[in-house]
């Protein structure tokens, strides 16, 4: 079975500018999710999708990040425009639907804002 | 009050001493709790997951978790130094909501 896919591993941008990252959840996983972990911290949630709705987006900055899954499967992350404080690593992560089971994560993209 | 509070550490245990990690979670809604572990630069991945009172036991691994003081541990016995590693307490919220502390760091010397 494949894992959640995510690109690109790594990405250096100035700040102002803008940033997009892609997430292909497991197969048939309905559940997404993008986490921000800034180094020596816990993932942060910022969107919960399930299908192509938002579940949760309480900690999503959104007057700079947004996200979409428009047909139910991938993902895309965008920061726009990007801050020194946004360094950090994303996290992509899919669960089923089945109640409480584990969420499986991608590699993460590690985003350096100079 | 944090979601979800955990003492970022170090924890130094021995080799082979058992190591206890703790955690606390705010929700009483909650539903499900997960222990995850982070080796430096990788994703999280899982270890171990209880949705019910009492104890669980997963070869070198015991979660243990009481809904009532609203606190979750994870034993490690027989502790390596591979083990050595951050540890994420995640809780599931309601709606497969999850939640994760700040983890808990391990340092297991030889």
């Amino acid at each position: 079975e494949a894992g959640v896919a995510q690109s690109p591993r790594y990405k250096i941008i100035e700040k102002r500018q803008s940033v997009a990252f892609w997430c292909n959840p497991i197969s048939g996983h309905a559940t997404l999710y993008w986490y921000q972990q800034i180094l020596g911290q816990g993932p942060k949630l910022l969107i919960q999708f399930q299908n192509n709705g938002v579940v949760d987006d309480s900690q999503l900055p959104k007057d700079r990040f947004s996200a979409e899954r428009l047909k139910g499967v991938d993902s895309t992350l965008k920061i726009q425009p990007a801050k020194l404080e946004d360094s950090a690593v994303y996290l992509c992560a899919s669960s089923s639907t089945v109640a409480n089971t584990e969420a499986f994560f991608g590699q993460g993209t590690r985003l350096t804002v100079v | 009050q944090k979601e979800v509070e955990q003492n970022s550490g170090p924890l130094s245990v021995p080799e082979g001493a058992i190591a206890s990690l703790n955690c606390t979670y705010s929700d009483r809604g909650s539903q499900s709790f997960f222990w995850y572990r982070q080796y430096s630069g990788k994703s999280p991945e899982l270890i171990m997951f209880i949705y019910s009172n009492g104890d669980k036991e997963d070869g070198r691994f015991t979660a243990q978790l009481n809904k009532a003081s609203q606190y979750v541990s994870l034993l490690i016995r027989d502790s390596q130094p591979s083990d050595s590693a951050t540890y994420l307490c995640a809780v599931n919220t309601g709606f497969q909501k999850l939640v994760f502390g700040t983890g808990t760091r391990l340092l297991v010397s030889p």
